[in-house]
């Protein structure tokens, strides 16, 4: 089926340790993302990658970084998690190709606790 | 910067119609979205509007003014299942980033 594959679907993890968050898509979407859901705060876009080989920072990138090594993967790094962090991560692809939607579609999140 | 206000909650009765607003302000704009999110799942595509009209897609319309920034999206014959969280989310003209609203939790009640 095609979409979006995220993983782990949950972890806890103890604060300074290092942490990858995988997302996979096979939609050959040039766009991804990586957002986290708070409550009361909605969704906040970390990192966004426009292309393979580039990435840019969102709104609140700090204690994040990305890679994008190729066009299916985009995976998220805590270098060393803090209790702040404590979020479900949504990442999201899209084809901005297409100029009369460009829609996000979205894995089905990571949820991760920091203690 | 860009800032995006819809309500917090509304509750509505099956069968219904329910309205939710969202305005925006933003440096630049290329798009307004709606997404659903049920409670503890990704969010899905809704509707979309770049131009001021209304869009209808089944019992779903969504409405936009640019000029006002403004958007709602109407909901006609409420069932249960249409609880869930509403998002209005504004595209940048750059680099199709999407920014979000905090989202409206809709209850739907029998």
């Amino acid at each position: 089926i095609a979409g979006i594959t995220q993983a782990p679907t949950s972890q806890i993890l103890a604060a300074g340790r290092r942490m990858t968050l995988r997302c996979t898509q096979d939609m050959r979407h040039n766009a991804m993302y990586w957002y986290r859901q708070d409550l009361g705060l909605g969704l906040r876009l970390i990192h966004y990658s426009n292309t393979a080989g580039t990435t840019g920072k969102g709104e609140v990138p700090d204690g994040y970084s990305v890679s994008r090594a190729n066009t299916d993967d985009f995976p998220l790094t805590l270098a060393s998690a803090v209790p702040s962090q404590t979020s479900v991560y949504f990442c999201a692809s899209s084809d901005s190709s297409r100029t009369n939607t460009g829609e996000l579609f979205f894995g089905e999140g990571s949820r991760l606790t920091v203690l | 910067g860009q800032n995006i206000d819809q309500p917090t909650e509304m509750t509505a009765t099956e069968g219904a119609i329910v309205q939710i607003n969202c305005t925006y302000q933003t440096s630049g704009f290329n798009g307004l979205f709606w997404y659903q999110q049920h409670a503890g799942e990704a969010p899905t595509f809704l509707s979309y509007n770049v131009l001021d009209g209304l869009e209808e897609k089944g019992r779903f319309s969504s409405f936009l003014s640019r000029s006002k920034g403004y958007s709602y999206l109407l909901l006609k014959e409420l069932q249960m299942k249409d609880s869930a969280s509403y998002l209005c989310a504004v595209r940048d003209t750059g680099f199709q980033k999407l920014v979000f609203g905090t989202g409206t939790r809709l209850l739907v009640s029998p």
